[in-house]
């Protein structure tokens, strides 16, 4: 079984412009979940979708959005990017929702802004 | 609020030392998931172990050990015989009962070093 894709593995971008990754969750996954890492902050949660829906937003601004697709793909924008955007962003995937469910990372995408 | 902390920022062990790593975690819930994450240099979270609050026994898979221990609020993960492909980020993580989903709560990290 395919494990979780994610594309771009690498970006550049400048400040102010946009950019949207892309994650495929493991093939029968329905949810898929994104977090930030940086050496600062360490991993934070940025939102989860299921089912086409949003079901849970962690503290970003909203600059940072999603969107998930019937084949349970997902693409998270980030706009008017800053400096402090630059991270490793994750996706996971999961069976069903919610914390007994085992999540599959991806291997990440590396932004950096500048 | 919901935390999780490891407080071991970086170890470093020679091949065949036992390791453990901390974690340390605070919820007010009674019902939560634990879980430790191993991350290598290659950048994906690769999942070792999810622990619910009402199992507090110990866990072996091989070389790797868990010990949850729920008056100290602690879910500490040992390797025994370190080997070098044990090298990586380890991170301890708490589910967030303030999200409905599956979103967890990641402590900053262990980076683990083991040298031949």
């Amino acid at each position: 079984k395919a494990g979780v894709t994610q594309t771009p593995r690498y970006l550049i971008k400048t400040r102010g412009q946009q950019v949207t990754l892309s994650c495929s969750p493991i093939s029968g996954h329905r949810s898929v979940s994104w977090y930030q890492q940086t050496p600062g902050q360490g991993l934070q949660f940025l939102f989860e979708y299921f089912s086409e829906t949003q079901r849970n937003k962690g503290n970003f601004p909203g600059r940072f959005s999603g969107r998930q697709f019937s084949n349970s793909r997902s693409e998270m924008n980030v706009s008017t990017l800053e400096l402090g955007d630059s991270a490793l962003y994750l996706c996971a995937s999961s069976s069903g929702q919610g914390a007994s469910y085992e999540q599959y990372f991806g291997p990440g995408t590396r932004l950096t802004v500048t | 609020a919901q935390k999780v902390t490891q407080a071991q920022t970086e170890i470093s062990v020679v091949e065949k030392e036992d390791v453990t790593l901390d974690c340390v975690y605070e919820t007010r819930d009674t019902t939560y998931y634990l879980f430790w994450y191993k991350q290598p240099p290659s950048g994906e979270l690769v999942f070792l172990i999810r622990r619910n609050s009402f199992d507090e026994q110990n866990e072996i898979s091989g070389r790797y050990s868990w010990n949850f221990q729920k008056s100290t609020s602690s879910f500490n993960f040992t390797i025994t015989a370190s080997q070098v492909v044990d090298s990586a980020v380890y991170f301890c993580a708490l589910s967030d009962t303030n999200q409905a989903g599956t979103a967890l709560i990641f402590g900053k990290g262990t980076t683990l070093s083991v040298s031949s």
